[in-house]
């Protein structure tokens, strides 16, 4: 048990499908993110909420739209998918008072475009 | 900006062998460093951190220690087995004004074979 909860573990889409990605987390955390990881790529960073506010879009095409609601419930809605979405997508979330703290991550949800 | 860089993997060894990854970092404050894990069909787990220089961070028979002085952050077990197969991510954190920044190094995905 991590703290970090995603669902669901696996999405299998076609590209005109519409699908929500969701994060949970039962830390007491006031950030949270999204990453993007792909087969032999390093981790990227999507977008960044603190305290419910947007303070970082890494250049994300506008097919991923984040949503979050509150400091414990993040959303990634996708519409219009391509193929090379396909990846693993990780939720973490942090306490951001100073510099100390680590993120925790979720178990990520494996998402295929067909 | 910051930056971490790892060895390139993947590292293979025979069980009870020693292990080093190497980190090295670059940035402009005071970071914060991490090392951590991802086993298959996981996210990241945090194996261990350190906040300050000279300080240890260990956790399951692995160690890191913050060096100042070379940037370095370099991970260690004294004897690794299979169960350690995974791949180790080092990262640093730091402050600004929106919040706490995370950069990761690429993983090095390390086999341990019995």
């Amino acid at each position: 048990e991590t703290g970090v909860t995603q669902t669901p573990r696996h999405l299998v889409m076609g590209m005109t499908n519409k699908k929500s990605l969701k994060c949970e987390q039962h830390l007491g955390h006031n950030a949270m993110y999204w990453y993007k990881q792909s087969a032999k790529k390093p981790l990227e960073l999507m977008f960044v909420y603190n305290f419910k506010e947007q303070t970082e879009n890494n250049s994300v095409p506008s097919r991923f739209s984040p949503e979050c609601p509150n400091s414990s419930h993040l959303f990634l809605h996708l519409h219009t998918l391509q193929p090379e979405d396909s990846a693993l997508y990780l939720c973490a979330s942090s306490q951001t008072q100073g510099n100390r703290q680590p993120q925790h991550f979720g178990d990520g949800t494996r998402l295929s475009i067909l | 900006g910051n930056s971490v860089t790892q060895m390139e993997g993947p590292v293979t060894l025979s069980e009870e062998a020693f292990l080093t990854i190497n980190c090295t970092y670059t940035a402009t404050g005071y970071p914060s460093l991490f090392w951590y894990v991802q086993y298959p069909g996981e996210g990241l787990q945090l194996l261990l951190k350190a906040t300050k220089a000279d300080d240890k961070g260990s956790n399951k028979g692995f160690e890191a220690t913050y060096r100042k002085e070379t940037t370095s952050f370099h991970l260690e077990k004294g004897s690794v087995q299979v169960s350690d197969s995974a791949v180790y991510f080092c990262a640093l954190s730091d402050q600004d004004n929106y919040g706490q920044n995370f950069v990761f190094g690429p993983g090095t995905r390390l086999s341990v074979l019995p």
